[in-house]
């Protein structure tokens, strides 16, 4: 059973491009979220979304960042315009549909922006 | 607001040594409590989780943690470490009805000498 894949591991970006991350659950989840982690620091909640729908976005900086989970394909996150501040690793976790389930985690995406 | 506190941003061991991390929580209402760890470069990975039943809950890799409500911890222990230990380990709280929104402390770095 395969974990939560995530492509590209590394990405570089000139400042101004845009990033796009993707994220394929485990086999029976339909929960995805995103996290991003920062130089030095814990990881932060950005999105979770189910099928074709987002469910909280409470961590989603206002601008420039958007994610879906389409019915068919992976989650993308999508970062327009990047800038250095982006620069992070960025997970993505999947769980069951069932509450009380642990969330697992895949391998990160490791975005660089120079 | 949920938050995760983890006392000791940096530890340095010697192998064989006990290792206790502290980990405090503040959130009012039920909550499930998690350990993960992030070898270098690579994805976190489940320690242990709680969320319910006996506070005293094993992990893989010999690692333990106890959920002691009185105090809202959930400290990480293990009696004897090993240098493959060395890693970054995190402790994460989600409120029970919030499955996959996981609040992370900051992480602390073990770092196991041989």
């Amino acid at each position: 059973n395969a974990g939560v894949m995530q492509n590209p591991r590394h990405l570089v970006r000139r400042r101004g491009q845009e990033a796009r991350l993707r994220c394929s659950p485990m086999k029976g989840h339909s929960h995805v979220y995103w996290y991003r982690q920062l130089p030095e620091e814990g990881l932060k909640f950005m999105v979770y979304l189910q099928k074709e729908n987002i469910i909280d976005e409470s961590g989603m900086p206002k601008e420039r960042f958007s994610a879906e989970f389409p019915k068919e394909g992976p989650s993308i996150l999508r970062i327009q315009q990047v800038v250095r501040g982006d620069s992070a690793a960025y997970f993505c976790a999947s769980s069951p549909e069932t509450a009380g389930n642990t969330i697992y985690f895949g391998e990160g995406s490791w975005l660089t922006v120079v | 607001a949920q938050s995760v506190s983890q006392h000791n941003h940096h530890v340095i061991l010697s192998e064989a040594a006990s290792l206790e991390l502290g980990c405090n929580y503040s959130y009012g209402g039920t909550v499930n409590l998690f350990w993960y760890v992030q070898y270098p470069g690579q994805h976190l990975q489940l320690l242990l989780k709680y969320f319910s039943g006996d506070p005293l809950v094993k992990g893989i890799k010999g690692f333990e943690a106890e959920f002691i409500k009185s105090k809202f911890s959930f400290n990480l222990r293990k009696p004897s470490v090993q240098w493959s230990d060395t890693a970054e380990y995190f402790c994460a709280v989600n409120a029970r009805s919030n499955t996959g929104k996981l609040i992370f402390g900051q992480g602390t770095t073990l770092q196991v000498k041989p």
